[in-house]
């Protein structure tokens, strides 16, 4: 079946430098993607949808110049966070609609844990 | 707004049924969904309602009354590896874009 891919599964990156995390729909082309954070103990929250060819449309309150965005291709989007702060420590995690042969599957990736030190 | 409500916290007995509910506001309705997730885990899919009424998979079941804007999980003969976080999540409109409700974290005990 469909499945989405995303790497690295965790990295740990120092204060100021920007992280760049991939997500790959890996049998499926996915026209969009999306991008959520989770803090601990807290559920999912979504920061942008990721579109092919064009520029991301953000949620409210999500910063575009800090989380970069972009769908360069059907299957990969990626999700970059510059200069990143302690305060960006989160699970970051994509998904993608799998397509009509999928039915209304939507799939996530393993998401990613960053740290910033 | 959006606005997708759970309890935060729940507890049952292994064996037993426990039922999360939720109750949503958003903009648009196209379909409602239901996962798991275990801690520092991705999200496992669980169940999808678009219509009224019960929808049963094995130990798992999801109502959905849109009219009400509630749904709720019922799980049936609980295992000590059901202890997880339950996400209600509503699709607002067309595509893939989904809003996460609160989430509910079930501790099963012995």
């Amino acid at each position: 079946g469909a499945v989405v891919s995303q790497h690295p599964s965790r990295v740990i990156c120092k204060s100021g430098t920007s992280v760049k995390i991939e997500c790959r729909s890996l049998d499926f082309q996915a026209t969009t993607m999306f991008w959520y954070r989770q803090f601990p103990k807290q559920s999912l929250m979504l920061m942008a949808t990721s579109n092919e060819g064009s520029k991301a449309t953000y949620e409210q309150g999500v910063e575009k110049d800090k989380f970069l965005i972009n769908h360069a291709s059907l299957t990969l989007s990626t999700l970059t966070v510059t200069s990143a702060h302690p305060e960006d420590s989160s699970f970051y995690i994509c998904s993608a609609g799998g397509g009509l042969s999928s039915g209304n599957t939507i799939y996530f990736g393993e998401g990613s844990w960053l740290t910033v030190v | 707004g959006q606005n997708i409500d759970q309890p935060t916290e729940m507890t049952a007995t292994e064996g037993a049924i426990v039922q999360i509910n939720c109750t949503y506001q958003t903009s648009g309705f196209n379909g409602l969904f239901w996962y798991q997730q275990h801690a520092g885990e991705a999200p496992t899919f669980l169940s999808y309602n678009v219509l009224d009424g019960l929808e049963e998979k094995g130990r798992f079941s999801s109502f959905l009354s849109r009219s009400k804007g509630y749904s709720y999980l019922l799980l049936k003969e609980l295992q000590m590896k059901d202890s997880a976080s339950y996400l209600c999540a509503v699709r607002p409109a067309r595509g893939d874009k989904l809003i996460f409700g609160t989430g509910t974290r079930l501790q099963v005990f012995p």
